[in-house]
């Protein structure tokens, strides 16, 4: 079975701060995906990123970047110089790759960015 | 491009009542999978369909049941509803070889009272 742990429940910012949010994964899987998910206070699950278990190169896009480290089964989340509109939960899954397989879902962190 | 669109946005419907929720996937996508996402956690899988079959379930009662459509669209069907089955129920949808991408819906807000 898979699972994910997002150990941080919530997190509060000024605005301009760096965050980073934790997200450690279980599976016995040697293939999978992992993805990042922001929700908004409007509830729906806005895809932010998909990184495939064979490619640990780490990303950036924009103010976002991502630090996947299978040694540590980590795939961990920056925002650089946070924003208000950051303000969301945010949620980390894990999938197996294949055809069938459902999202596994860590309980997410609620970020709070204040000005 | 239509996104996946979900209706009802709310409902509200006492305890011992039927409930269908719809879903239409992304222009494109063949696959529908649906999540229940009680108060403060995170989304948990119900089940997934494609070609019209359910093609994997998650650890939820058997009155929970669903449908996929020819065109794709999908309906989730809760019988004999518990206070507990209050939640957000999203819907995702994804096309098989994508890569597992699933793109969510803005999700139905039931309520058991």
């Amino acid at each position: 079975a898979q699972k994910v742990t997002q150990a941080q429940t919530e997190i509060s910012v000024v605005e301009k701060e760096d965050v980073t949010l934790d997200c450690v994964y279980e599976t016995r899987d040697t293939t999978y995906y992992l993805f990042w998910y922001k929700q908004p206070p409007s509830g729906e699950l806005v895809f932010l990123i998909r990184r495939n278990s064979f490619d640990e190169q780490n990303e950036i896009s924009g103010r976002y970047s991502w630090n996947f480290q299978k040694s540590t089964s980590s795939f961990n989340f920056t925002i650089t110089a946070s924003q208000v509109v950051d303000s969301a939960v945010y949620f980390c899954a894990l999938t197996l790759t294949g055809t069938a397989s459902k999202l596994t879902f860590g309980t997410g962190t609620r970020l709070q960015v204040t000005l | 491009d239509a996104g996946v669109t979900q209706s009802p946005t709310h409902l509200i419907k006492t305890r011992g009542q039927q409930v269908t929720l719809r879903c239409s996937p992304k222009s494109g996508h063949d696959t529908v999978s649906w999540y229940q996402q009680a108060l403060g956690q995170g989304p948990q899988f119900i089940f997934q369909y494609y070609e019209e079959e359910e093609r994997q379930r998650g650890n939820f009662p058997d009155r929970f049941s669903g449908h996929q459509f020819p065109n794709y669209s999908s309906e989730l069907n809760v019988n004999a509803l518990l206070l507990g089955d209050s939640a957000l129920y999203l819907c995702a949808s994804s096309l098989v070889g994508q890569g597992n991408e699933q793109y969510f819906g803005p999700g139905t807000r039931l309520t058991v009272t």
